[in-house]
């Protein structure tokens, strides 16, 4: 059974602070990694991809992936308001037919 | 703009009886998916479609039916055998399976059935 973990929340902090989240997966063989973030009551929309090991910026963004911890972050630096919503970790498990598995997400709030 | 569409957006039904939900995307996207997402859960995958005229049972399969007859178009039917059929359905495409290419997901529709 493919697993993706990530603490539910609520994550809470400051305006301007850095959020960091974290996801977790049970399979070494997974090769794509996805951030997603989901407003109630909206779809998910795809914040960042990362596929190898390390980091990767976008603007306020930086995924960090470590394959042998099989571990992936998501850091938000100088944090919006805006960026109060739902964050989706999602995996691509590579023996799986291009299956891609859901974490159950954690809730951030942006406090102004 | 390419992009994937679901209808309704909103779908309200009385138990007992089966609803189609409707998916269509004009992103050439080679691979569709279906998630039904609950109240504070994550994402659950119901089938999955990586080329027309196939597709594969996702983690929660029964009481849905799918087809993929075109490359655009990937209907779900919720049938009656499906006991808490009131969720949040999701439709989403991927340009497929050797690609690496994340998924783009449609405005979604929420069924409600009473």
């Amino acid at each position: 059974q493919k697993e993706v973990e990530q603490n539910s929340g609520p994550l809470s902090v400051p305006e301007g602070a850095i959020a960091s989240l974290n996801c977790t997966y049970s399979d070494r063989g997974s090769q794509s990694f996805f951030w997603y973030r989901q407003y109630s009551g909206k779809s998910p929309e795809l914040i960042m991809f990362i596929y190898s090991n390390g980091d990767k910026e976008d603007g306020r963004f930086t995924a960090q992936l470590n394959k042998a911890s099989q571990y992936v972050s998501l850091l938000i630096r100088d944090s919006q308001p805006s960026d109060s919503a739902t964050y989706l970790c999602a995996v691509n498990f590579i023996d799986t037919g291009n299956q891609f598995y859901f974490g159950t997400g954690t809730s951030l709030t942006v406090i102004p | 703009d390419g992009g994937i569409t679901q209808s309704p957006k909103y779908l309200f039904r009385k138990e007992g009886q089966n609803v189609t939900l409707s998916c269509e995307q004009n992103l050439n996207h080679d691979a569709m998916y279906w998630y039904r997402q609950d109240p504070g859960q994550g994402l659950r995958l119901i089938y999955y479609s990586q080329i027309v005229n196939d597709f594969q049972k996702g983690d929660i399969a029964e009481g849905y039916s799918v087809s993929r007859e075109k490359k655009e178009s990937f209907p779900l039917t919720v049938t009656s055998a499906q006991k808490n059929p009131t969720a949040f359905y999701l439709c989403a495409s991927s340009q497929g399976v050797f690609n690496n290419s994340p998924l783009h997901f449609g405005n979604g529709t929420r069924l409600t059935v009473t």
